[in-house]
């Protein structure tokens, strides 16, 4: 069974521009979390998704937003990027029922 | 909400020694994980231990819920266990949170 996947792995952008983060689950797993890991803060939760519904978020600002789709991928985006938002962006699975989450590689954001 | 503190904050081994990860988590919890993340950022599955005792190889690890806290053990320790080792707990309404992690440096 495939895992959990993430696009792109690596962006770089500039400050006050936008990007959109993907992220597939493990398929038949219906909840994605999403998590940002700076040096600084460590790991962060970002939100969690089920069943297209936003369950839980973290504390972030809204410039921070995430929507999941029928088929349970789930996008994260970031309006108004600034320095501090370089990070890499983990997206974890898992499924109905369980509690065991399964990380994705990461996409790695560059802010410049 | 819930602190997770993990403890030593640094390890660096000799290869073939044994070492032992703490976990100390402030409120009940439903779950725990153990993660290893390697160079590259990929976060492995260890162990889901919310209670109890696993072994898997080389590694195991034991949490008592009751006392809130949870270990990691690994033994003959080789080069490619370097990395850093998280401990996660889930704090209810879907929502995990992550110690600070522990940094091993195995030299060879």
């Amino acid at each position: 069974k495939a895992g959990v996947t993430q696009t792109p792995r690596y962006l770089i952008k500039t400050r006050g521009q936008q990007v959109t983060l993907s992220c597939s689950p493990i398929s038949g797993h219906r909840s994605v979390s999403w998590y940002q890991q700076t040096p600084g803060q460590g790991l962060q939760f970002l939100f969690e998704y089920f069943s297209e519904t936003q369950r839980n978020k973290g504390n972030f600002p809204g410039r921070f937003s995430g929507r999941q789709f029928s088929n349970s991928r789930s996008e994260m985006n970031v309006s108004t990027l600034e320095l501090g938002d370089s990070a890499l962006y983990l997206c974890a699975s898992f499924a109905l029922g369980g509690n065991e989450q399964f990380f994705g590689p990461g996409t790695r954001l560059t802010v410049l | 909400g819930i602190q997770v503190e993990q403890s030593p904050p640094d390890l660096i081994l000799q290869e073939g020694a044994n070492s032992t990860l703490r976990c100390n988590f402030s409120d009940s919890v439903n779950n725990l994980q153990w993660f290893h993340q390697n160079p590259w950022g990929q976060l492995i599955n260890l162990f889901y231990i919310p209670s109890g005792t696993k072994q898997n190889g080389r590694l195991s690890a034991t949490t008592v819920a009751t006392e809130r806290y949870s270990l990691l053990y690994i033994s003959s320790s080789q080069t490619t266990d370097s990395g850093v080792y998280f401990c996660a707990v889930g704090a209810g309404g879907f929502k995990t949170i992550f110690g600070a992690g522990t940094r091993l440096f195995v030299k060879a």
